[in-house]
């Protein structure tokens, strides 16, 4: 069946450390996108993609990196400068030029 | 970065009563679309709205597409115990040509007493 998939689905990590999240899909789906959602704060966006070898900075970019190699894949990495990174990460993918958005299950990442 | 104001914050109702929440913005917006995330899911797209005063349903669910294109509001009729979640608006300015990105509501969070 065609969809999404993050993994891990919970992750811990001391302080300092890097940590990969990754994100395949395969729906055909030409972007994808981070979310990064937090209790009573909705969610917001990390990066995005709309084609492959090419990405942009969303609104809370800083202290994360990103990459786009295969068009299936977006791997996210939380970097040891992004000061909270305590939060539920969600990877999403689309067809272009539209906001019907299919998400995958959530990677929920915990910072010792 | 820019939000949707979206209302009530949370909502506890008995189960067979009817829900309603809208979103508002100060931007005109192309397209409106309703989310819903269950507890420690992603969200899954519930309804999508392309033109001004359209009004859609979906099973139990209608939503409507705001004259002004600055809102739009998601019924839920006859709630039962699977509609608990939280509900996201969303909405997209994109034209051809531009760079486009989704702006999302802060969300309702429905508890639904059996």
């Amino acid at each position: 069946d065609g969809g999404i998939t993050q993994s891990p689905k919970y992750l811990f990590r001391k302080e300092g450390q890097n940590v990969t999240l990754s994100c395949e899909q395969n729906l055909n789906h030409d972007a994808m996108y981070w979310y990064r959602q937090d209790p009573g704060q909705g969610l917001r966006l990390i990066y995005y993609s709309q084609i492959v070898n090419d990405f942009q900075k969303g609104d809370i970019a800083e202290g994360y990196s990103v990459s786009r190699e295969k068009k299936e894949s977006f791997p996210l990495t939380v970097t040891s400068a992004q000061k909270n990174p305590t939060a539920f990460y969600l990877c999403a993918s689309s067809r272009l030029n539209t906001g019907e958005l299919f998400f995958g299950e959530g990677s929920r990442l915990t910072v010792l | 970065g820019q939000q949707l104001n979206q209302s009530p914050q949370s909502m506890f109702i008995q189960e067979g009563e009817d829900v309603s929440m809208n979103c508002t913005s100060s931007s005109i917006f192309n397209t409106w679309l309703w989310y819903k995330q269950d507890p420690g899911e992603g969200p899954v797209l519930l309804i999508a709205l392309y033109k001004a005063g359209e009004l859609t349903s979906n099973g139990r669910l209608t939503a409507q597409f705001g004259i002004t294109r600055k809102d739009s509001f998601l019924n839920i009729s006859a709630s039962i115990p699977s509609d608990v979640g939280i509900y996201f608006c969303a909405g997209d300015s994109y034209n051809a040509g531009n760079n486009r990105k989704l702006i999302w509501g802060l969300g309702t969070s429905l508890a639904v007493n059996p």
